[in-house]
């Protein structure tokens, strides 16, 4: 199956400060890589996704970049806010199964 | 819209109980699945759905069973409950039965067995 790993696992920036979260694959197979937001009680909310045809994907101030050569994919957050603080998983579909790496505990201080 | 719900938000249970987790969407979604969550091991598949009347197994299914007979249900059941089973499950849907799209979360049940 699909093994998909994610660092850091916790990561603390200042308000509009960057912020980083990379995830590799090991099945060269999975075409899809989507990121999801969960905040505190609640469940995951899908925030951005790629696809394996795709290199970069930007919405506003999140992207996401895919390196299907080296099989890794990685969330920015610009400009910061204390809003963006939740936990984070990257995940890659492997057929019906979406795999998730095991989320990044995101901390914005104003 | 009311999305995907899960019944109950909170629930204790004793180690060989058994009981239901109800989740439906009114999305007319053909694919629905099951997740559990455990502190640092991130979302985990336990089963899933590609329509009434179709199951599979994800990566955990042990001691759980899950049935679809309609498009909008999908209730996981857990026959003797053990204290490994203590989580937060959560249902997710989708409109693409392939999982290449956006699936959308219930709100989660806690569920703790003692």
């Amino acid at each position: 199956g699909e093994n998909v790993e994610q660092h850091p696992s916790t990561l603390s920036v200042q308000e509009g400060d960057s912020a980083v979260i990379k995830c590799t694959y090991s099945d060269s197979a999975s075409n899809y890589f989507p990121w999801y937001k969960q905040e505190l009680g609640k469940g995951p909310q899908l925030i951005i996704d790629i696809r394996s045809n795709v290199g970069e994907k930007k919405d506003q101030r999140i992207a996401v970049t895919l390196n299907k050569t080296a099989k890794h994919f990685s969330l920015h957050i610009t400009e910061t806010q204390p809003e963006d603080s939740a936990v984070y998983f990257c995940a890659a579909t492997l057929g019906y199964a979406l795999n998730f790496g095991k989320g990044t505990s995101l901390l914005v201080t104003p | 819209n009311a999305g995907v719900t899960q019944t109950p938000k909170f629930q204790v249970l004793k180690t060989g109980q058994s009981m239901t987790l109800q989740c439906a969407q009114d999305m007319n979604h053909e694919y629905m699945s099951w997740y559990r969550q455990d502190p640092g091991m991130g979302l985990r598949l336990i089963h899933y759905s590609v329509g009434a009347g179709i199951t599979d197994q994800g990566e955990v299914p042990n001691g759980y069973n899950v049935s679809r007979s309609t498009t909008e249900d999908f209730p996981l059941r857990l026959l003797s409950a053990a204290p490994s089973q203590t989580s937060v499950y959560f249902c997710a849907s989708s409109y693409s039965i392939s999982g290449e799209n956006e699936q959308y979360f219930g709100p989660g049940t806690r569920l703790t067995v003692t």
